[in-house]
């Protein structure tokens, strides 16, 4: 069964400060790879999606991620935080390339993000 | 304006009791999905559905029940709440390729006393 890797609960940071999320799947096959932002009590948002070619991909608001499928790895970056950017964020992951039929996400357990003036 | 909308925003309700959240989708998308927001748990599928008529159970499918009647909209119902189940529900939807991502609407606050 698939199954997502978060490795940070709660991180916090300073602003100006580089973010680095963690984030491990696990799973055999073609992979579509997300992440998700959620600010404080609202849903879910798309930050970012890497399904293939380059495996280096831009989401909004200056976030970024890497594909490194050796690693099984999708890591989620910003190079400078700011305060607007506190929230919880979730990598998630489903199976089935381009011309696949959808499947079900599998979500991370999330990571809280807190940025400090 | 397009989009998913799900309702109450927020519910409370005794032990025993049914309770149905709605979910409506305007972008006739053929996936509909619900989850559950648990501290610590992250999301978590209940149901999805890939058309009209068409459900699965996902990771936690126990004590819910789902229909889908009709393509824009997907119900979930717990028969019998349980303080358990207590939480927040996300519906989603998508359309049916693998790697369309989620729409999700603003989510339901269910508390079982």
């Amino acid at each position: 069964a698939q199954s997502v890797s978060q490795h940070n609960h709660h991180v916090i940071l300073s602003e100006a400060a580089s973010l680095e999320l963690g984030c491990n799947y696990s799973y055999g096959g073609t992979v579509n790879l997300f992440w998700y932002v959620q600010y404080p009590g609202q849903h879910l948002q798309l930050l970012l999606k890497y399904f293939s070619g380059d495996p280096l991909v831009k989401g909004i608001k200056g976030f970024e991620a890497e594909f490194i499928k050796s690693k099984f790895s999708f890591n989620l970056r910003k190079p400078s935080v700011q305060w607007s950017d506190t929230a919880e964020y979730f990598c998630a992951v489903n199976g089935g390339g381009l011309n696949s039929g959808n499947t079900p996400l599998v979500f991370g357990k999330g990571t809280r993000l807190s940025v400090i003036a | 304006d397009a989009g998913i909308t799900q309702s109450p925003r927020y519910k409370i309700t005794e032990t025993g009791r049914q309770v149905t959240l709605m979910c409506h989708q305007t972008w006739s998308h053929s996936y509909m999905f619900w989850y559950r927001q648990d501290l610590g748990h992250g999301l978590r599928l209940i149901y999805y559905s890939a058309a009209a008529d068409i459900t699965d159970k996902g990771e936690v499918p126990d004590g819910y029940v789902v229909s889908r009647s009709k393509t824009e909209n997907f119900p979930l119902t717990l028969e019998s709440a349980t303080r358990s189940q207590t939480s927040v529900y996300f519906c989603a939807s998508a359309t049916d390729r693998a790697n369309s991502p989620l729409h999700f609407g603003n989510g339901t606050r269910l508390t079982v006393t």
